[in-house]
């Protein structure tokens, strides 16, 4: 089946500094991927979905300009929380879209200090 | 706009009693569910979906869910609740043509032994 990764998946960081957050398609190429945020027992909130070689399409609310997304590869989206303060701090979840079924990383927690 | 409303938010059922969570959908056009589930700290794992056929669906680990146009609904069951099917459960939806998903609120399921 197939399967996503996601690197680092615990970090912690200082108050103003910038984490980046990897997600890969192990075993198939992926033209879109999706990130999520997920606070305790809440649901998914889709942040962006990430496109191969173009701009990633945000949600509203959803600041580009401190969540930045890169996928450069068909196996490989990034995400950049930028000056990260302590409200950032969450469960992020990324999925890659093969033939219209996501599959699902592992996800990251995020402890901003 | 297409959204899930799961009305329950922690179902508590015997162990080897019948298990099920409860989903209805709003979508335009043709919809594709899903249910995931997420234990702790974890991200979401694949249970069952629907796309087109038979209204029965059955998926990992015992579970089944039943597609109800009339009704909009996609309930999930499983005939014999274990404890380790204590999990946070997520229904989705999408549609035709669209690979963004729109997920419920989430339910807490809890199998007491």
């Amino acid at each position: 089946g197939a399967v996503v990764s996601q690197h680092p998946s615990r970090v912690i960081c200082k108050s103003g500094t910038s984490v980046k957050i990897e997600c890969r398609s192990l075993d198939f190429q992926a033209t879109t991927m999706f990130w999520y945020r997920q606070f305790p027992k809440q649901s998914l909130m889709l942040m962006a979905t990430s496109n191969e070689g173009s701009k990633a399409t945000y949600e509203q609310g959803v600041e580009k300009d401190k969540f930045l997304i890169n996928h450069a590869s068909l196996t490989l989206s990034t995400l950049t929380v930028t000056s990260a303060h302590p409200e950032d701090s969450s469960f992020y979840i990324c999925s890659a879209d093969d033939y219209n079924e996501q599959f699902f990383g592992p996800g990251t927690r995020l402890t901003v200090l | 706009a297409q959204s899930v409303a799961q009305p329950e938010d922690q179902v508590n059922v015997a162990e080897g009693n019948p298990l099920t969570v409860k989903c209805t959908y709003s979508v335009s056009g043709n919809p594709y569910l899903f249910w995931y589930v997420q234990y702790p700290n974890r991200g979401l794992q694949f249970l069952l979906k629907y796309i087109t056929g038979d209204n029965l669906v059955k998926g990992s680990y015992g579970f089944e869910a039943e597609f109800n146009k009339s009704q909009t609904s996609f309930h999930l069951k499983k005939p014999s609740a274990l404890v380790s099917d204590s999990a946070l459960y997520f229904c989705a939806v999408t549609r035709q043509g669209n690979n963004r998903l729109a997920f419920g609120k989430g339910n807490q399921v809890v199998v007491i032994p």
